[in-house]
């Protein structure tokens, strides 16, 4: 079946603007993370949610992050007044459930910020 | 609080030879251990899981022994081969709480 599906692959913007990303997790799926994963660093957690409970945000850097999860599939993470820190790669990964243990991850949306 | 500490890359090794790659964790409780991998080109995947004390994961020729006297949890493969190239990531999963916390990665690259 389809996997974890990402959008866009790449992004550019100019500092200041505002980016959404996309993901769509497996069907089925009622956990999904996200993630940044800047060079050099490990995946640094960010927030997750799991089916109609409130989402854990203790990831989020600064409250220039927010995101969304409607109808408990389709996520959109959001990040206002991009800085060039907020270069990196955003991942997002879902599992059947919370307690599950493995994770299936999308390809990522690569951001840049000039 | 929860963390993961890896062995720092790149490794580069020939076709045949022996393959450890180093994983420490602080963790509180007994949480759960992971090797993640990442092809050229492709997503994260699971390559190895064990969820409790001296259980040992395995998959693809590669094993991880969950040490807990030593907080590790090493990635070895006794044979390498050229499509093993690809970064390792090791992870946990704490006993409390949801989250999954990654280490920087290690990028193994095998050649012929």
């Amino acid at each position: 079946g389809a996997g974890v599906s990402q959008s866009p692959s790449n992004k550019v913007t100019e500092k200041g603007k505002d980016v959404e990303l996309r993901c769509d997790p497996i069907s089925g799926h009622t956990a999904l993370y996200w993630y940044r994963q800047s060079l050099g660093q490990g995946l640094e957690f960010l927030i997750y949610f799991q089916g109609n409970s409130a989402p854990d945000k203790s990831g989020l850097p600064s409250d220039r992050f927010s995101a969304e999860r409607t109808g408990g599939s389709v996520s959109t993470l959001t990040i206002q007044r991009t800085q060039q820190e907020d270069s990196a790669v955003y991942l997002c990964a879902s599992t059947l459930s919370v307690y599950s243990y493995e994770q299936y991850f999308g390809p990522g949306t690569r951001l840049t910020v000039t | 609080g929860n963390s993961v500490t890896q062995m720092e890359g790149p490794v580069t090794l020939s076709e045949e030879a022996f393959l450890t790659i180093n994983c420490t964790y602080t963790a509180t409780g007994y949480p759960s251990l992971f090797w993640y991998v990442q092809y050229p080109g492709e997503g994260l995947q699971l390559l190895l899981k064990a969820t409790k004390a001296d259980d040992k994961g395995s998959n693809k020729g590669f094993e991880a022994t969950y040490r807990k006297e030593t907080t590790s949890f090493h990635l070895e493969k006794g044979s390498v081969q050229v499509s093993d190239s690809a970064v390792y990531f090791c992870a946990l999963k704490g006993s409390a709480g949801n989250q999954f916390y990654f280490g920087t990665g290690t990028s193994l690259t095998v050649i012929p």
